[in-house]
């Protein structure tokens, strides 16, 4: 089992559809992170939050809006996403901004089907 | 040039041999380096980091830095079939301050 939650395991959604990703940690970790992950790529980071403070990818597309409600809770809200979004979306969370050498711990992901 | 760099093989070794993953980077102020493990469908698990140049060992794994060369290894003594998946290396720090991924390398172990 992992510290970092995120629901649902599974998700399919049509392309004028408004979804939530959701994310929970409860290892008092101050940093979260989104990243995501297209089949035999390696993730790629989307946003971090640290210390409930957002740092943006700018290449990521605004039908991607993150939200930080508090320091245990992330989530990613989709609307009006393309075929070409579906894709393993992973949560992640780490000790401080830095990692620390910590590393990052990862959700089970959300796996996204766009139709 | 590629902040992080591995092979993405793969690489097929016998049950029980030694397996040998590399990975190089590019930004020299990079200061954390991971080896995460992740099977097809699933998320990454961590499964070793290094700060310090040298070797560091747990278990079947060794972790080499070397940054004066800015090359990482993994090695994986007495390989399992169960060992077979992507290990993604990942280094931390530097310019962005970010966990940056290499492409991951495929791991095949044969019974």
């Amino acid at each position: 089992d992992t510290e970092v939650t995120q629901t649902p395991k599974h998700l399919v959604m049509g392309m004028t559809n408004k979804k939530s990703l959701k994310c929970e940690q409860h290892m008092g970790h101050r940093a979260m992170y989104w990243y995501k992950q297209k089949a035999k790529k390696p993730p790629e980071l989307m946003f971090v939050y640290s210390y409930e403070k957002l740092s943006i990818n700018e290449s990521v597309p605004s039908r991607f809006s993150p939200e930080c409600p508090n320091s245990s809770l992330l989530n990613l809200h989709l609307h009006a996403l393309q075929p070409e979004d579906s894709a393993l979306y992973l949560c992640a969370s780490s000790q401080d901004r830095a990692g620390a050498g910590y590393g990052y711990t990862f959700g089970s992901g959300t796996r996204l089907t766009v139709v | 040039q590629k902040e992080v760099e591995q092979n993405s093989g793969p690489l097929s070794v016998p049950e029980g041999a030694i397996a040998s993953l590399n990975c190089t980077y590019s930004d020299r102020g990079s200061q954390s380096f991971f080896w995460y493990r992740q099977y097809s469908g699933k998320s990454p698990e961590l499964i070793m980091s290094i700060y310090s140049n040298g070797d560091k060992e747990d278990g079947r794994f060794t972790a080499q830095l070397n940054k004066a060369s800015q090359y990482v290894s993994l090695l994986i003594r007495d390989s399992q079939p169960s060992d077979s998946a992507t290990y993604l290396c990942a280094a931390l720090g530097g310019a962005t301050n970010k966990l940056i991924f290499g492409t991951g390398t495929l791991l095949a172990v044969q019974p």
